[in-house]
């Protein structure tokens, strides 16, 4: 099974408007981290966000917030007030257990923003 | 300058031929690993290292080989490379020591195309 999914291969939003990429992701470890990723098309990897399993809070930056609902294992990313530059490939990404394991990654989204 | 670096940055080479992809970093970071990047397939873990004389499998390791010359040097060597490993590689960064678990850097990225 895997262990991150996101289940739309593709978004369009309109510019200014907010946008919501789906993650879902299954572990059974109690400690666990989520990440979101954004790769423009020049390639390189920038990290985004990151929410940590017994975190309380959503995490905010900016413009992006992750919407964390543990139970349903989900951890959506917000966007809100899209701009042309936020067209990108985005991928959610897992931590399992404590401390600074490998990552886990969705296979991506890709975003396209529309003037 | 960047904090993680990756030599070359596009690569061409033909089947059958050694091939390394070299890493550094000037983080400080003990934990370094090699990532590989296929459209549509997300980023999949081939390498990682704990610290110099720790270094573990990801899920796709066959037909590549690494060495950790250094704290700040991790090096992905293709034996023999075959056209399917035609791909965009990654080399992170975290550290374990400072307890920052929310953070894995990425470096640019390198390009290789195997004909």
């Amino acid at each position: 099974a895997q262990k991150i999914t996101q289940t739309q291969p593709g978004m369009f939003v309109q510019e200014k408007e907010a946008v919501t990429l789906d993650c879902t992701y299954d572990t059974s470890d109690q400690s666990y981290g989520l990440f979101w990723y954004k790769q423009p098309s020049s390639g390189e990897m920038i990290f985004l966000i990151y929410q940590g399993s017994y975190d309380e809070q959503n995490a905010t930056e900016g413009r992006y917030s992750l919407n964390f609902q543990k139970a349903r294992k989900s951890a959506n990313l917000v966007i809100s007030a899209s701009q042309l530059g936020d067209s990108a490939m985005y991928f959610c990404a897992m931590r399992e257990g404590a401390g600074n394991t490998p990552l886990v990654f969705g296979k991506g989204t890709r975003l396209s923003v529309i003037a | 300058d960047a904090d993680v670096t990756q030599t070359p940055r596009n690569r061409i080479t033909k089947t059958g031929k050694r091939i390394m992809l070299e890493c550094s970093q000037t983080k400080g970071h003990d934990r370094m690993y090699w990532y590989r990047q296929d459209p549509g397939l997300g980023l999949r873990l081939i390498y990682y290292s704990f610290d110099v004389k720790d270094i573990n499998k990801g899920e796709i390791s066959d037909g590549y080989s690494v060495s950790r010359q250094a704290q700040a040097k991790f090096s992905l060597s293709l034996e023999s490379a075959i056209p399917n490993q035609t791909a965009l590689y990654f080399c992170a960064t975290s550290d374990f020591r400072t307890g920052n678990y929310n953070e894995q850097f990425f470096g640019p990225g390198t390009r290789l195309t195997v004909l």
